[in-house]
Formats: C-alpha cells, sequence, structure tokens
C-alpha cells in the first residue's frame, strides 16, 4: 500500500467551481506540504504543515488555502477556480527535524476550463 | 528569494556516464536533495547532501560545495530506465525545499 495518497488523481473542472483535493499518509510524519508543478517551472510550494495546529504559506499560496484534519490528513482547496491553476499537484510529507526527505504522493493532475 | 538553475535537457548513450549540474542562491541552506522523476510520477529520493564532498551510492554520486553553491549528479552506467528529469532542491530551512526546474536526461542506445 502506498505510504502517501492523493486523490482525486485527475480532475477536470470549471472556473468559478470550489475544488478539493486530499492527502493523506500513514508514515507517522508530522510535516505535510503541498506544491505544484507546472511545465517549465519545477515544483513550487503553496503551503505547509508541521503538526495539526499549524499552517504556513508557501511561495505561491493566493487562490489556495489549507486544512489540516488530523496529523495524516492535509487538504488543499482552491476556493474559485481559475484556468492558470490547471496543474499537477504533489503531497508530500517528512518526518521531523534531522529526518529531511520529503516524500511524495502520486499527483492530482487538475484542469480548469 | 530562491534560485537554483539547472540546464534543461542532455542526451546521453546507454552505459555511459553523465553529470548533471546544480548551481543556487538560497537565503539559508540545510542540506541539498537530488530526486528523480519520470513522466507524469511522483519525484522519487536519490540523494542528499549537507557537507562538502561525494556521497555515493551504487550507481549514483552527488557532489557538493556550500562556498560555490553547486553541486553535481553524476550517473554511471546509464539504463534506458534512467530516462528521466532530475530534480535538485535545497532545503533552505525548515524543511522547506525550493526546486530547480529540472534536467530532462535522455538516454538513447
Amino acid at each position: 500500500d502506498a505510504d502517501v495518497t492523493q486523490t482525486p488523481r485527475n480532475r477536470i473542472t470549471k472556473t468559478g467551481k470550489r475544488i478539493m483535493l486530499e492527502c493523506s499518509q500513514t508514515k507517522g510524519h508530522d510535516r505535510m506540504y503541498w506544491y505544484r508543478q507546472d511545465p517549465g517551472l519545477g515544483l513550487r510550494l503553496i503551503y505547509y504543515s508541521f503538526d495539526v495546529k499549524d499552517i504556513n504559506k508557501g511561495e505561491i499560496s493566493d487562490g489556495y488555502s489549507v486544512s489540516r484534519q488530523a496529523q495524516a490528513k492535509f487538504s488543499l482547496s482552491l476556493e474559485s477556480a481559475i484556468p492558470n491553476q490547471t496543474a499537477l499537484y504533489f503531497c508530500a510529507t517528512s518526518g521531523g527535524p534531522g529526518h529531511n526527505e520529503q516524500f511524495f504522493g502520486p499527483g492530482t493532475r487538475l484542469t480548469v476550463l | 528569494g530562491q534560485n537554483i538553475d539547472q540546464p534543461t535537457e542532455m542526451t546521453a548513450t546507454e552505459g555511459a556516464i553523465v553529470q548533471i549540474n546544480c548551481t543556487y542562491q538560497t537565503s539559508g541552506f540545510n542540506g541539498l536533495f537530488w530526486y528523480q522523476q519520470h513522466a507524469g510520477e511522483a519525484p522519487t529520493f536519490l540523494s542528499y547532501n549537507v557537507l562538502d564532498g561525494l556521497e555515493e551510492k551504487g550507481r549514483f554520486s552527488s557532489f557538493l560545495s556550500r562556498s560555490k553553491g553547486y553541486s553535481y549528479l553524476l550517473l554511471k552506467e546509464l539504463q534506458m530506465k534512467d530516462s528521466a528529469s532530475y530534480l535538485c532542491a535545497v532545503n533552505y530551512g525548515n524543511n522547506r525545499l525550493a526546486f530547480g526546474k529540472g534536467n530532462q536526461v535522455v538516454v538513447i542506445p
């Protein structure tokens, strides 16, 4: 079984719709991250969380919000989707200080028409 | 801001050695990662350097020079399955990673 899972894996939606992407992990990690990946731009950090009560903005948080429902769950929401949010979205997890490697989920391909 | 530079693409022959370079300028430095990513898939961890020098792990080696803001990933005995994008990422503090755009390596027979 995968340690980091994301749902849905693919989603097509229309401009203005609210979308939620979900991430779950069984690694027991405290730290969770959301990235988006665009062709030619690499991975960019949207939000990150170091525990259930901790939420931090990354470099491109505008137009997104997150919720850390439990240690194992971290959701990303697009309140009103727009076409330039079309991208591949990855969730990642890592352990505490000294455990630096991030483990990535399989990704969600989101298309906003 | 964080700046991570990598060449965009290179082609190499099966069985050869290829070196992928990465230069960085970041607000902090707590280590440098290399990830491999096949098209449409998740990045997977290859190596981690926090001190200067060479780290070897099977066919893959990674080098770091903190004073020069420079790293490279060395892939030996190239195989067709090594065709992928190789991502350089810097931990610039609090386990936040800044990624380069990735270097697409194409292995030809």
